[in-house]
């Protein structure tokens, strides 16, 4: 049973217009998330995380928005550039249980199109 | 440049032949894991070490082990792999920052193994 679930396996934008991807979560015990950017033949790069004390968090054209009730985050890019083409991630981990990992979605991989 | 690095970016190895996948960290963090990430599907997590302390998922297969030598290494041995472990197999380090909320982990570069 997948916890953390990303609908969309993939998403074409244009350039320099707004990329959302979206996440959802089941586990309510989640409480920080996380963003992570992969590019092919590399790890997952941390891009941003929220807690879930928080309903949004900014970073240059990232955003990250919460909505706990819901159980839903998505991730905001504005305005999209080409190298931002790559796989994206969305993780929670439950940081009351400690030093657990992070419990990942299958991705979506956003192509931004000229 | 602290980092984590995953040595050999690519193992292939034969079926039941036992292979040791390795990861090293130079960003002195207390805990490091270890993902499998099969085709399309998102990483999971197999295990991880907080310190020396050694915590097993509970689905994660016998056929997996690990090992940490020190602060800076981790191996992952796969005793007789399948054609199932065919995945790529990702590493990663955090600081333990235990009830802040920030479990902020960094990956290496993950390998990719091929079983034949």
């Amino acid at each position: 049973d997948q916890q953390v679930k990303q609908n969309s396996p993939s998403l074409s934008v244009q350039e320099g217009r707004i990329s959302i991807l979206n996440c959802d979560y089941t586990n309510s015990m989640f409480d920080y998330f996380l963003w992570y950017k992969k590019y092919p033949a590399e790890g997952p790069t941390f891009l941003i995380s929220i807690s879930s004390i928080k309903d949004k968090n900014e970073d240059g054209r990232f955003t990250v928005f919460l909505n706990k009730s819901a159980k839903h985050l998505s991730l905001h890019i504005v305005p999209s550039q080409p190298g931002d083409s790559a796989v994206y991630f969305c993780a929670a981990s439950d940081s009351g249980g400690g030093a657990d990992g992070l419990t990942f979605g299958k991705g979506t991989h956003l192509i931004i199109q000229p | 440049d602290a980092m984590v690095i995953q040595n050999p970016r690519y193992q292939v190895t034969q079926f039941g032949k036992p292979v040791t996948l390795s990861c090293s960290q130079t960003l002195n963090h207390n805990v490091m894991y270890w993902y499998q990430q099969k085709s399309s599907q998102a990483p999971k997590l197999l295990f991880h070490y907080y310190d020396k302390d050694f915590n097993n998922e509970a689905d994660t297969p016998d056929n997996f082990q690990s090992r940490r030598p020190n602060t800076s290494f981790c191996f992952l041995d796969i005793r007789s792999p399948g054609l199932g472990d065919a995945a790529m197999y990702l590493c990663a380090t955090s600081r333990d920052l235990r009830g802040a909320g920030t479990d902020t982990q960094y990956f290496g570069p993950g390998t990719r193994l091929t079983v034949l």
